[in-house]
């Protein structure tokens, strides 16, 4: 099975300031289709996860331009610019180029 | 709207089985690739199963540790789909997650989670 290993596990943070997330892969994510399947996903406490990222930088609808994503091959970043109250949670990454899935083991992102 | 709610989760004994439901609207069934996730009491989040689209001959997957036990499968008229648990263990113990996604992964909408215990 493909390994995420997600860096840092906690993050303390006042509103406004900029963060980044680490996921780093034991193989490469680069599919046969030549698409990268490295999904971000936030759950907000109490929440569901909700995906905020796919393909590595592609937003979904709806998510601030405050979110990018970046990275190839086993080495991802998650960018959060001007951090708000809302994007308290904790934030995961997924691949999906092998199966099984696999997730990150988060990074929870508190307020200072 | 969107909308994905699972439901038939519950409190079960060892060896007994249970199906959860999950129904969604909102979006594009038929060619959506559909998911089940659990997490576990301590928050780590795994892959159960997947389920593909008609055009995909509706293909399945599961992730090792169900395999043999768990069955997914789908219902395109009623937009929604299925997980059959059998022979439950305590390490089944979750919360069960549903995922829609789109085509070339263009959406993807996640349920509220159904809690399934297994305990005697």
């Amino acid at each position: 099975d493909v390994v995420m290993t997600q860096t840092p596990p906690s993050l303390s943070v006042a509103i406004g300031q900029s963060v980044s997330i680490s996921c780093k892969s034991s193989q490469s994510l680069v599919a046969s289709d030549k698409n990268t399947y490295l999904n971000w996903l936030l759950q907000s406490p109490g929440r569901s996860p909700k995906r905020l990222i796919y393909q590595v930088s592609k937003l979904d609808s709806g998510v601030p331009d405050r979110f990018s994503g970046s990275g190839s091959e086993k080495d991802f970043t998650l960018k959060i610019s001007r951090v708000e109250a809302e994007d308290l949670g904790v934030y995961y990454c997924l691949q999906g180029t092998h199966l099984p899935r696999t997730f990150g083991g988060g990074t929870k992102l508190e307020l200072k | 709207e969107v909308q994905v709610l699972e439901s038939g989760g519950g409190l079960v004994q060892p060896g007994n089985s249970l199906k959860l439901s999950c129904a969604t609207s909102g979006f594009t069934f038929s060619t959506a690739w559909m998911y089940w996730y659990r997490q576990f009491p301590e928050k780590r989040l795994e892959w159960v199963a997947r389920i593909k689209a008609k055009s995909n001959n509706y293909a399945t997957d599961y992730t090792e540790s169900v395999k043999g036990r768990f069955t997914i499968s789908r219902d395109d008229s009623k937009s929604s789909i299925y997980l059959q648990m059998n022979n439950l263990k305590e390490e089944d113990t979750a919360i069960y997650y549903c995922e829609g996604v789109g085509i070339r992964g263009w959406f993807a909408y996640w349920g509220q989670g159904t809690l399934v215990t297994v305990s005697s």
